[in-house]
């Protein structure tokens, strides 16, 4: 079975600080990697695709990929209440996308 | 603007029903994928269409059912077999082989 594993937290962070959200996959042919930011009610929107190892900045998000340990990463820096949201993992694979359940992020103001 | 659009927004079903969900994308993409989320839960995949006239079962298809005779169109039937259909469901594309899925506004299902 293809699986995406997240942890589903809650995370709760402070206001200002680093959101660190982890991602491990099953499938070792994957190839692309997506993280998503759902708002309750709403539908996914796109914060970061990666599809090389190492580390993909934009902004104040960071993607990190480590394909030999199966393992992507989303950091949120300078953490904002507005980022409070739930963070879904997903992984290209053969059949399509897989997704993880989710981490649900709280920011502290 | 290029998007995908789901219809309706909210749908309500009695017992015993079929209900059709819509959706349409005007992002010339091939595949289009049919998601369903519980209250607290992640995406699970229901069926899949990577080109018109052909499509996969996902790991929850029983109770299902899907046509793709357009590209641009990706219906979704829930039938009387799904027992328990109250749920969001979510539609989406993509293009390329490695691209970003695209997702619809969802609709929420909900049995009376």
């Amino acid at each position: 079975q293809k699986e995406v594993e997240q942890n589903s937290g809650p995370l709760s962070v402070p206001e200002g600080a680093i959101a660190s959200l982890n991602c491990t996959y099953s499938d070792r042919g994957s190839q692309s990697f997506f993280w998503y930011r759902q708002y309750s009610g709403k539908s996914p929107e796109l914060i970061m695709f990666i599809y090389s190892n190492g580390d993909k900045e934009d902004g104040r998000f960071t993607a990190q990929l480590n394909k030999a340990s199966q393992y992507v990463s989303l950091l949120i820096r300078d953490s904002q209440p507005s980022d409070s949201a739930t963070y879904l993992c997903a992984v290209r694979m053969a059949d399509g996308l897989t997704f993880g359940k989710g981490t649900h992020l709280i920011i502290q103001p | 603007d290029g998007g995908i659009t789901q219809s309706p927004k909210y749908l309500f079903r009695k017992e015993g029903q079929n209900v059709t969900l819509s959706c349409e994308q005007n992002l010339n993409h091939d595949a289009m994928y049919w998601y369903r989320q519980d209250p607290g839960q992640g995406l699970r995949l229901i069926y899949y269409s990577q080109i018109v006239n052909d499509f996969q079962k996902g790991d929850i298809a029983e109770g299902y059912s899907v046509s793709r005779e357009k590209k641009e169109s990706f219906p979704l039937t829930v039938t009387s077999a799904q027992k328990n259909p109250t749920a969001f469901y979510l539609c989406a594309s993509t293009g390329t082989v490695n691209a970003e899925a695209f997702f619809g506004q969802g609709t929420r299902l909900t049995v009376v």
